[in-house]
């Protein structure tokens, strides 16, 4: 099944700085990858989300790049704040009609942490 | 609009008891999924249901979970008997359409002694 790696596990920048978030999926097949943000004690926020036929998207300070032949995708945020910190995840998934189902399959996670 | 909205928040109870966790997913949506956060394992789906009924549940664990909806506005994800291995967070999330972005409740935090 779907397996998805996500680096590194724990990112601490400068406020002002960028920080990148890596994933790597398995199977070729998946075509949807959202990317969440988690805050203590709250549950998963859905902050960007890329489908398989797009390259590149970009919500402001967010942007998230995928490369189908490499199977992997990032996540950018730049002018990181304090108000950045929190934990990320990215997931993948393959839609029914390319033989999987809705499920995300979630990364474990970058503990981000953005010093004033 | 309101959210995914769970409770209990936090439910404590000892090993053996049944456990209900409930979910009012968000109002229009037709999926509904639940999922499971642990240090050990990170967050992976238990079920989802497309309108109401039940679509994917390879990731319920054993015979001791089980899931319903019995309408379109809640949900239940049942332990029982429950065992200290099952602690965890619980989230429900729910989307439009199976294609459409996932959106989670704050969760519900189980701990079985």
């Amino acid at each position: 099944g779907e397996n998805v790696e996500q680096h590194p596990s724990t990112l601490s920048v400068q406020e002002g700085d960028s920080a990148v978030i890596k994933c790597t999926y398995s199977d070729s097949a998946s075509n949807y990858f959202p990317w969440y943000k988690q805050e203590l004690g709250k549950g998963p926020q859905l902050i960007i989300d890329i489908r398989s036929n797009v390259g590149e998207k970009k919500d402001q300070r967010i942007a998230v790049t995928l490369n189908k032949t490499a199977k992997h995708f990032s996540l950018h945020i730049t002018e990181t704040q304090p108000e950045d910190s929190a934990v990320y995840f990215c997931a993948a998934s393959i839609s029914p009609e390319s033989g999987g189902s809705y499920k995300l399959i979630f990364g474990s996670g970058t503990r981000l942490l953005v010093r004033p | 609009d309101a959210g995914v909205i769970q409770s209990p928040r936090h439910e404590v109870t000892e090993m053996g008891q049944e456990v209900t966790l409930r979910c009012k997913p968000i109002s229009g949506h037709d999926y509904l999924f639940w999922y499971r956060q642990t240090m050990m394992r990170g967050l992976e789906l238990l079920i989802y249901f497309n309108n109401n009924v039940p679509i994917d549940d390879s990731g319920m664990p054993e015979d001791r979970f089980s899931a319903k909806m019995p309408n379109a506005s809640f949900s239940t994800l049942k332990i029982q008997p429950s065992e200290p291995r099952d602690s965890a967070v619980y989230f429900c999330a729910s989307s439009r359409q199976g294609s459409q972005p996932q959106h989670f409740g704050d969760g519900t935090r189980l701990s079985i002694l």
